[in-house]
């Protein structure tokens, strides 16, 4: 099994200013994931985290607004840029072990005012 | 329409009911999961299925690969059991792809 954690937990941000979310996972994971969950709705994957290379982008997200890193085997990053009241949601991230289900942290809660 | 659906989208139940989520999927998959949401917004993964019927505890999950359907049951449903269940498939590079969920509340 895998324990992941997030920091922060939640934020209340201004308009404009980006957020850094960490996700930290206690055992060596080939796949991360980065997902959205606005109000009211389901998850949506925004990227797969590729360590040593560029993150994976889902349709309808990009790179200059969700930066991802992924510098080693147990974290990476996202970061939500130049936000918007629309960028409220809950971000999780994921990993998936091989042959195993896939973890998911306890979220970020954003605000966006 | 959705690659994943789920049905219903809200159930409310009394304590002891047996309780069924269904899930139908219309893309091909690797596996099938079942996960539980509560309130505060973490997620707990109860099955991951690629055939079959998988048990813990009170929890049933099974599929039917060749009609794309699987089902999610709870034995003796207690209020604690409340949550949102969600049904999501896993494609290539285990990518996750998820249903609506399922607001599920147990009364006592």
């Amino acid at each position: 099994s895998a324990v992941i954690s997030q920091k922060p937990s939640r934020d209340i941000c201004q308009r404009g200013t980006s957020l850094t979310i960490q996700c930290q996972v206690d055992s060596q994971v080939t796949m991360m994931f980065w997902y959205r969950q606005q109000p009211g709705q389901s998850l949506t994957l925004i990227a797969t985290a590729n360590q040593g290379s560029e993150a994976t982008y889902e349709s309808g997200f990009v790179i200059d607004k969700f930066p991802i890193s992924r510098p080693n085997l147990t974290f990476s990053t996202l970061t939500v840029s130049n936000m918007s009241p629309e960028d409220s949601s809950i971000y999780l991230c994921s990993a998936g072990l091989a042959s195993d289900t896939q973890y998911f942290g306890p979220g970020t809660r954003l605000t966006v005012l | 329409k959705n690659e994943v659906e789920q049905s219903p989208q809200n159930l409310t139940a009394q304590e002891g009911e047996f309780i069924t989520i269904n899930c139908s999927y219309s893309v091909g998959i690797s596996a099938l999961h079942w996960l539980q949401q509560h309130p505060g917004g973490g997620i707990v993964s109860l099955f991951m299925l690629s055939s079959g019927k998988k048990k813990h505890g009170r929890l049933i999950a099974t599929i039917n690969i060749q009609e794309k359907h699987s089902s999610l049951h709870i034995t003796a449903s207690h209020p604690r059991d409340s949550a949102v269940y969600i049904c999501a498939v896993e494609t290539s590079g285990s990518r996750l792809t998820f249903g609506e969920g399922t607001q599920l509340t147990v009364n006592p």
